[in-house]
């Protein structure tokens, strides 16, 4: 089935210590995002790539960075992970921006911060 | 900015019950409005959705209704069952150009009791 993989599904890291968070998609889809969701709230938007163009959100740290290589691949880094970046983090899709494009999302990274 | 409020919080319904989720948009501009679904531990799921050039959607058991003028939309499940307790998202976008940006309410944590 075609599908929204992130992985890992959790993932533990030593505060300041580089992480990189992956997702795939089979939807071929030209949109992929990242959202940051902590407990009991709405996912935020952190950016997404309209193909291979990069648009961040005005409140996304910079310690957030991502990569595009292909159509379906994408990757969240966090460069120094603080303790309140731990969160679940949830990749998702869609076809084009915009006109009301329905976003599939992955199951999510739960990050933890040691 | 679009701001999204979502009522209620919580909500405990009895199996077989309607429960009913509100939401209320302030930017007029907004013509998209999905409803996601996240089982714990899961990403969100796209249940349902409604763009502004109709009033009302059904979909089986659940429904969700539009009104432009008062700026609110709401998600109707009828005849509930425990599989259907999860967090219930609301969103609203802005469609055209380069507005893509889903504004989540605070959701809804429902809860079907057997």
């Amino acid at each position: 089935d075609a599908m929204v993989i992130q992985n890992p599904r959790y993932q533990v890291t030593q505060f300041g210590k580089p992480v990189t968070l992956s997702c795939s998609q089979t939807l071929n889809h030209n949109v992929m995002y990242w959202y940051q969701q902590k407990s009991s709230q709405a996912p935020k938007l952190l950016f997404h790539y309209y193909d291979k163009d990069f648009n961040n959100e005005a409140d996304t740290p910079d310690n957030f960075q991502s990569r595009r290589p292909n159509t379906s691949f994408c990757f969240l880094d966090i460069r120094s992970p603080g303790l309140g970046d731990a969160a679940m983090y949830l990749c998702a899709t869609s076809r084009l921006t915009g006109w009301n494009q329905p976003q599939h999302f992955g199951d999510g990274t739960r990050l933890s911060i040691l | 900015g679009e701001n999204v409020e979502q009522h209620p919080s919580t909500l405990s319904v009895q199996e077989g019950d309607s429960a009913v989720i509100k939401c209320t948009y302030s930017d007029s501009a907004s013509n998209y409005f999905p409803w996601y679904k996240q089982e714990l531990g899961k990403g969100p799921q796209l249940i349902i959705d409604i763009r502004s050039n109709v009033g009302e959607k059904k979909d089986q058991r659940i429904a969700v209704t539009l009104n432009k003028t008062a700026k609110h939309f709401s998600l109707h499940i009828t005849e509930t069952q425990p599989e259907d307790s999860a967090v219930y998202f609301c969103a609203a976008s802005i469609s055209g150009g380069s507005n893509y940006k889903l504004t989540f309410g605070k959701g809804t944590l429902l809860t079907v009791n057997p």
